[in-house]
This record gives C-alpha cells, structure tokens and sequence, in this order.
C-alpha cells in the first residue's frame, strides 16, 4: 500500500535556527514527490516537485532533496513568516496523477 | 496564468439537508480536476477525480458525488449529509496528471 509518514508532527524553532522536514514513503513506483504549504484556513500552495532520487531543488530558505525511501525540506535562517504546515505527497507510476498526502508537519518560527 | 476558485468559502447545514460545492478553473484548457477533504488530525484525502467531461472515478465510497458538466467547472454534491461529512473541501487541477494546484477551499460544516 502506497503511504506518507512525514515527521516530526510539530517543530517549533526561533528564529534564525536551521533545521529539517521528513517525509518517509512508500509507493509502488514514484512518479513525483511534491512539498506544499499550507496556511491555516486556505488551500496548500506548491512548493516543489522531485522526479528522481539525487535530485534537489531550492526556493528562497527552502531546499528539497529526494532519496529513494524520503526526501528531506531543509530550512535555512527561518523567519517567522515560514511559519505554516507542510505537506509532503507522492504520486505513483500509473495514476491520473492522485496525490498520497502526509499529515503534515506544522513549524512554528519565533521572533 | 491559471486561477483556481470555489465557493462558497464556508456553509454550516444541517444534517440531512443536501449539498453542492462548486469549483471552476481559468486559464487552462481540458484539465484533470480533483476533490479532496482535509478532516481534523488526518491528511487530504483524495474523493473523485475527472480527466474530462462527464468522466468521473470515485477514491472512496461515501454518501458524495461528483460532476463535471463543463471542461473548467467540477461539483460535490450530496443529497443528505452526515455529520461525518464536515470538513475542508479542497480543489485542485492539473495538466497531464502532473502538478497539482488548490484552491481557496470550502469549509463545511454540518450539525
């Protein structure tokens, strides 16, 4: 069975203090790993997409990478404006393009 | 560039009354549209799909239904709700089953 576990559930951090977002997968062929962002009370917005193990791709204080089994969102000097619930999905070979969602990991960014 | 728009953006109704959500997308041409919901402590949950007029693939057996009279527009509908039918209704669409894109959301609740 195709699954999300992302970890940990809740990260607090101050300001300025680096840290990492995991999300373990299972899937019976990856087509795509896809990191949104979620604000309380609105829609996820994307993030990024990773094809292929090796592969990372950067946005602002946001860095993704991708392994065969997880894929890390490493934030750099955070802000508190970062502050939100990201959510990682795998897509599978195969699928009209159906999304397998993590519970999400909800960071908190003190001033 | 692609706007993605749903409403209402939040209903209250009673249990037993009927439902209908709506989505449209503009800006892109014969895209796959999904409906997902987010409930409290869980992670998006992935409802209907439809890949083009009239086409609609149920995820998970439920009171709900789906349609897709236009190319851009995608509706959930219920004839009685259930308690159990409260949460957040997300939109999304698509090109080719890549990318996924939400929307603003709906949310629901049902007393």
């Amino acid at each position: 069975e195709d699954q999300v576990t992302q970890s940990p559930e809740a990260l607090r951090l101050q300001e300025g203090e680096s840290s990492s977002l995991n999300c373990s997968y299972t899937v019976s062929g990856l087509r795509g790993l896809f990191w949104y962002r979620q604000d309380p009370g609105k829609g996820p917005e994307f993030l990024f997409t990773l094809y292929s193990a090796g592969e990372e791709k950067e946005k602002e204080r946001l860095k993704a990478t991708l392994t065969k089994k997880e894929s890390f969102l490493h934030i750099t000097a955070p802000k508190p404006e970062d502050s939100a619930t990201y959510l990682c999905a795998v897509q599978a070979r195969g699928s009209q393009g159906n999304l397998i969602f993590g519970k999400g990991t909800k960071l908190s960014v003190k001033p | 560039s692609q706007t993605i728009h749903q409403w209402p953006a939040t209903l209250v109704q009673p249990v037993g009354s009927p439902l209908s959500l709506e989505c449209t997308v503009e800006g892109t041409s014969n895209p796959n549209l999904y409906w997902y919901r987010q409930a409290a402590g869980r992670g998006l949950q992935l409802l209907f799909y439809s890949v083009g007029i009239g086409q609609i693939s149920s995820e998970v057996p439920q009171n709900l239904s789906a349609s897709r009279p236009q190319d851009r527009q995608f509706i959930l509908s219920s004839k009685k709700l259930l308690l159990s039918d409260s949460g957040f209704y997300l939109c999304a669409w698509s090109v080719l089953g890549n990318t996924q894109y939400f929307g603003p959301g709906t949310r629901l609740t049902v007393l």
